[in-house]
């Protein structure tokens, strides 16, 4: 079945730098790839996503970028601001199967004001 | 709109003990599942269920069993809870199977097994 590894697993950043997290994946039937933020207390929150057709997709601060030849993705979040601390998790899924979706370890991103 | 809501918050049980935790939505998903989060761990999925009436195991079912009587409504039951079985909860939704449906998470239910 899938593995996906996470990294790191804390993540500490001075407000206004940017922040990347990054996760690598083993099976090459999926092709979906989203990102969950969960602050405290809450659940998963779906932030950004990617399909295995595109390369890179940005949504304001949030970038997640894929390279399916090294089976490994990344978000990247600029600028960043205390309201962005929380765990933040990948995960992976062959199409058409959101039951085979894989979560990642999550990362605790911390933004020091 | 609520969305996915989850009773209880908090639970504290004794080892053996039988619970339900419960779990609606409102907005008419056919996909509902259950995960659980451990410290330090990603989401293990529990079982899911694609419509009324039809469930399916996860990655980790042992231990746990659900039912799908309306489309709204996906109760996770432990029988005989065990230590084992302290955790995180997560009931969530979708609309259809495709991996590129948003999945709605619902607060979270926090249980300890004591």
């Amino acid at each position: 079945g899938e593995n996906v590894e996470q990294h790191p697993s804390t993540l500490s950043v001075q407000e206004g730098d940017s922040a990347v997290i990054k996760c690598t994946y083993s099976d090459s039937a999926s092709n979906y790839f989203p990102w969950y933020k969960q602050e405290l207390g809450k659940g998963p929150q779906l932030i950004i996503d990617i399909r295995s057709n595109v390369g890179e997709k940005k949504d304001q601060r949030i970038a997640v970028t894929l390279n399916k030849t090294a089976k490994h993705f990344s978000l990247h979040i600029t600028e960043t601001q205390p309201e962005d601390s929380a765990v933040y998790f990948c995960a992976a899924a062959p199409s058409g199967s959101a039951r085979q979706l894989t979560f990642g370890s999550g990362t605790q991103l911390t933004v020091l004001p | 709109n609520a969305g996915v809501t989850q009773t209880p918050k908090f639970r504290i049980l004794k080892i053996g003990q039988s619970m339900t935790l419960q779990c609606t939505q409102d907005m008419n998903h056919n996909y509902m599942y259950w995960y659980r989060q451990d410290p330090g761990m990603g989401l293990k999925l529990i079982y899911y269920s694609v419509g009324a009436g039809i469930t399916d195991k996860g990655e980790v079912p042992n231990g746990y069993n659900v039912s799908r009587s309306t489309t709204e409504d996906f109760p996770l039951r432990l029988e005989l809870a065990a230590p084992s079985q302290t955790s995180v909860y997560f009931c969530a939704s979708s609309y259809d199977r495709s991996s590129g449906n948003t999945i709605y998470f619902g607060e979270g239910s926090w249980l300890t097994v004591v």
